[in-house]
């Protein structure tokens, strides 16, 4: 099976710092990549996909990026409202593994 | 407006069997492929199960396979998981979700979610 590593673990940045999270997969999964939001309890939210793509409604300040096993999620000037865990999930084939996530806070 | 509710959870001891449910509403049902994720309290995602849009398609994560079954029911708009020899691994909310896109073979982002329901495996 395909293995999501996502580094780091947990973050503590600043208002306005560029953040960036990085999933690794075990063998290549071309662009076959989601980034989700989970808040303090609330329910995982579909951020990014295809590795680049956000949904409507996302700010522009994520951005997703990579292909094949290197990926990149980027919040270009951290906000409040994103204190949350972030998961990366691949979907080519199954098992459709989630990373262990990265906790952003803010501090 | 999309809407997606499990229920089913509740305590259930080791060995035990359990059904949890999911009803949709506000899309085509029958369009779409569906997830069940869970969430071990604490914890992280894991990926559980998929099934396709026509239900041709399913498959599991190795920890469940053999165990676990998930159906679906085009006719009410619901989804099952059901649930056999349950370990206390087995804890987690379990979230169901939808697929982003129509049809498909199931492996799909997911774009929307339920607020889970709670599986407790204890003596």
């Amino acid at each position: 099976d395909i293995q999501m590593t996502q580094s780091p673990s947990s973050l503590s940045a600043s208002v306005g710092d560029r953040v960036t999270i990085t999933c690794r997969a075990s063998q290549g999964i071309r662009n076959f990549l989601a980034w989700y939001q989970q808040k303090p309890g609330k329910v995982p939210k579909l951020l990014i996909y295809a590795a680049s793509t956000f949904l409507s409604g996302v700010p522009s300040r994520f951005s997703g990026s990579g292909s094949g096993t290197n990926f990149t999620l980027t919040i270009s000037r951290l906000q409040p409202e994103d204190v949350a865990t972030y998961y990366c999930q691949k979907y080519n084939s199954v098992p459709l593994s989630f990373g262990g996530g990265t906790k952003v806070e803010i501090k | 407006e999309v809407h997606v509710v499990e229920s089913g959870g509740v305590v259930v001891k080791p060995g035990g069997s359990l059904r949890l449910s999911c009803a949709t509403s506000g899309f085509t049902f029958a369009d779409y492929g569906f997830h069940w994720v869970r969430q071990p309290p604490g914890k992280g995602l894991e990926w559980v199960s998929l099934i396709s849009w026509d239900g041709a398609t399913t498959d599991y994560a190795d920890s469940v396979r053999g165990r676990f079954t998930f159906s679906r029911d085009n006719s009410k708009n619901y989804l099952f998981l059901q649930m056999h020899s349950l370990r206390a691994e087995d804890t987690a909310l379990y979230y169901c979700a939808k697929n982003r896109v129509p049809y498909g073979d199931g492996r799909e982002e997911a774009e929307f979610w339920g607020q889970g329901t709670l599986v407790t495996v204890s003596s």
